[in-house]
């Protein structure tokens, strides 16, 4: 079956970095996406990686992909207070209709 | 959101009524869905439709319709709203590619 997990809250300060963590258990993933959701918005995708790469960089945002053990990552360098959102891993397979499963999104605070 | 609007944006209304919530795109993406989002559950497929008049369930579809008559427009009605209904629902599209774009979303109160 599928199943997305990540944890719910993650505080960082101004300039450090921040690494959202999540696990996935449906090993014929084809895609796995990171959306960002502000305060009374919609999702806006941040990025996205194939299953068959392990690492994809853009700009500040470094996503790695662990497939043996079904885990993803979304690191930001440099997190600014405009980067505080809920951060959404979701994963689509090659299940014919195209639909995404997410998890239950991360909280990301960014303290000045 | 660009290319993608949803309406109504908020919207209040009685147990047992009928609600439609309106989905349009200007992208000619071949794939539409809807979801909804509820704390602690992230975003729930409800239906999706691969094509004009071609619809197909989600996970948590129970107490929902759908309805594709043209390729820009993608309808979800509630046919006796409930209160556990009250969600904020979005839309999504998506073209030939897995990669999928949302709108801005609708806020439900059901009373």
């Amino acid at each position: 079956g599928e199943d997305v997990e990540q944890s719910l809250f993650l505080s960082v300060r101004e300039g450090d970095s921040s690494v959202i963590n999540c696990t996935y258990t449906d090993s014929s993933s084809t895609y796995l996406y990171w959306y960002k959701q502000e305060p009374g918005a919609g999702l806006q995708l941040l990025t996205y990686i194939f299953s068959n790469m392990d690492m994809k960089q853009d700009q500040r945002l470094t996503v790695l992909l662990n497939k043996k053990d079904k885990h993803l990552s979304l690191r930001i360098a440099d997190t600014q207070t405009g980067d505080s959102a809920i951060y959404f891993c979701a994963e689509s397979t090659d299940t014919g209709r195209r639909a995404l499963t997410f998890g239950s999104g991360t909280r990301l605070q960014v303290q000045p | 959101d660009a290319g993608i609007t949803q309406s109504p944006r908020h919207k209040v209304t009685e147990t047992g009524t009928p609600v439609t919530l309106r989905c349009h795109q200007t992208e000619n993406h071949r794939y539409m869905y809807w979801y909804r989002q509820d704390p602690g559950h992230g975003l729930r497929l409800i239906h999706y439709s691969y094509g004009v008049k071609d619809t197909d369930k989600g996970e948590v579809s129970d107490g929902y319709s759908v309805s594709r008559s043209k390729t820009e427009d993608f309808l979800l009605t509630l046919e006796s709203a409930t209160s556990s209904q009250t969600s904020v629902y979005f839309c999504a599209i998506s073209d030939s590619q897995e990669t999928q774009y949302f709108g801005p979303g609708t806020r439900l109160l059901v009373l």
